[in-house]
């Protein structure tokens, strides 16, 4: 079974502090994405990577996919409040009946002024 | 575009009771999919629907059917409700299944239910 953890589970930091959230898993992953999830909505896409090492940024967001496609981190520059929200990475599960995406339990991140 | 619609966006039930959660998407997307959000457990997949016509089983489907209605429509519904089924639910939508590793899901903003 394929498994991705998340950590920490929780992150309460200062505006203007880095951080990084980290997804790991024993499986290989032929991709990872990040979703934001804010309270009383659904996830919403950041990022899919898909190439051993590859690196993207988004504005102050920088995410990396590990050499051996197990592992994935994100690392926020300089928090800002409106980064508030919990962070969930996902990966696509084979199986015989179809695919679908299985998710980290997710990093709750909250960011004080 | 409206995207991914759900409804209704709160509710509440007695054990026993029915209910049928509706989700429509607007995309023209082929593969749907249903997920409960609990704390501490994460999104874990009930349901999905590779294309109209067809529906296959997640990892938690005991107490749950589905129905592909058209295209557009995904509904999820609770025959005889039970407190563990209190929870978040989720209806999300994919280009198709074979796209969802480069293009992930779009998601609605969720159903809150509460069984009593």
């Amino acid at each position: 079974t394929q498994l991705l953890e998340q950590s920490p589970q929780f992150l309460s930091i200062q505006e203007g502090e880095n951080l990084t959230v980290y997804c790991n898993s024993s499986s290989v992953f032929s991709s990872l994405q990040w979703y934001r999830q804010e309270p009383g909505e659904g996830p919403v896409l950041l990022v899919t990577v898909v190439t051993g090492g590859e690196v993207k940024k988004l504005k102050r967001l920088t995410f990396q996919f590990g050499d051996a496609r197990k592992d994935s981190s994100l690392h926020i520059t300089a928090a800002q409040p409106g980064d508030t929200g919990l962070y969930l990475c996902a990966g696509p599960s084979f199986n015989q009946a179809g695919t679908a995406l299985i998710f980290g339990k997710g990093t709750t991140l909250s960011v004080s002024s | 575009n409206a995207g991914v619609t759900q409804t209704p966006k709160f509710q509440v039930l007695k054990t026993g009771q029915s209910m049928t959660l509706q989700c429509a998407q607007d995309m023209n997307h082929n593969s749907m999919y249903w997920y409960r959000q609990d704390p501490g457990m994460g999104l874990r997949l009930i349901y999905y629907s590779a294309s109209e016509g067809t529906t296959d089983k997640g990892e938690v489907p005991n107490g749950y059917n589905v129905s592909r209605l058209n295209k557009r429509e995904f509904s999820l519904r609770l025959e005889s409700a039970a407190p563990s089924q209190t929870s978040v639910y989720f209806c999300a939508s994919s280009l198709r299944q074979s796209q969802i590793s480069n293009y992930g899901y779009t998601f609605g903003s969720g159903t809150r239910l509460t069984v009593v």
